[in-house]
């Protein structure tokens, strides 16, 4: 079964300090999508990056950057110099693939809440 | 481009009452979804539309909820009677079409309380 672990609850760190947060999925597909999200006090889920399972390459965008590795099951998400702003609960997300015209269903960690502090 | 839109965005109500919630996805998107996110934990498909029909309902509590997309538009979801547990944020997302992979947007989710 589908499955993803954020084991880090909550994370609190100092405005510029460097903070990765952890994410392991279990799938049994060849072919999926790790997603994730920030969810803002405000509540809304904002889409941060998506990453197919064919391309293992890391991402930067600004800030941020992304580390695959499917040899460890693993997606991570670092935020360099975190700034107060980047408080927030981040989601860890899997996209499932039960067949034909099916799928896009998330399966989603339990979110990792980070504290930034200045 | 407008994104997900949600109403109400609280709502409080006794246990056994009824309750309905609105989604109007981003406009041209086929896939409607309707997730529950109880506090502390990811959100959980409820129901999955594509255009008006149902997809994937296995997760909907069917004794006392209900969803339904029309026109293939706006989308409302019900709960009657609401439970105790049923206390969450339910979130709307919408995605251009159906299929893995496919990015959802999210609305700003309606926070239920059920007393």
């Amino acid at each position: 079964a589908q499955k993803v672990t954020q084991a880090q609850t909550e994370i609190s760190v100092v405005e510029k300090e460097d903070v990765t947060l952890d994410c392991v999925y279990e799938t049994r597909d060849t072919t999926y999508y790790l997603f994730w999200y920030k969810q803002p006090p405000s509540g809304e889920l904002v889409f941060l990056i998506r990453r197919n399972s064919f391309d293992e390459q890391n991402e930067i965008s600004g800030r941020y950057s992304w580390n695959f590795q499917k040899s460890t099951s693993s997606f991570n998400f670092t935020i360099t110099a975190s700034q107060v702003v980047d408080s927030a609960v981040y989601f860890c997300a899997l996209s499932e693939f039960p067949g034909y015209n099916q799928g896009g269903k998330l399966i989603f960690g339990q979110g990792t809440e980070l504290s930034v502090k200045p | 481009e407008a994104g997900v839109a949600q109403s109400p965005r609280y709502k409080i109500i006794e246990k056994r009452q009824s309750v309905a919630f609105w989604c109007n996805p981003i406009s041209g998107h086929a896939t409607l979804y309707w997730y529950q996110q109880i506090l502390g934990q990811g959100p959980k498909l409820l129901i999955q539309f594509q255009n008006n029909g149902v997809v994937d309902d296995s997760q909907l509590p069917k004794d006392r909820f209900s969803a339904e997309r029309l026109k293939g538009v706006d989308s409302t979801l019900k709960i009657q009677p609401a439970k105790l547990e049923d206390s969450a944020v339910y979130l709307c997302a919408s995605s251009l079409e159906i299929g893995q992979g496919e990015t959802q947007y999210f609305g700003p989710g309606t926070r239920l309380l059920v007393l």
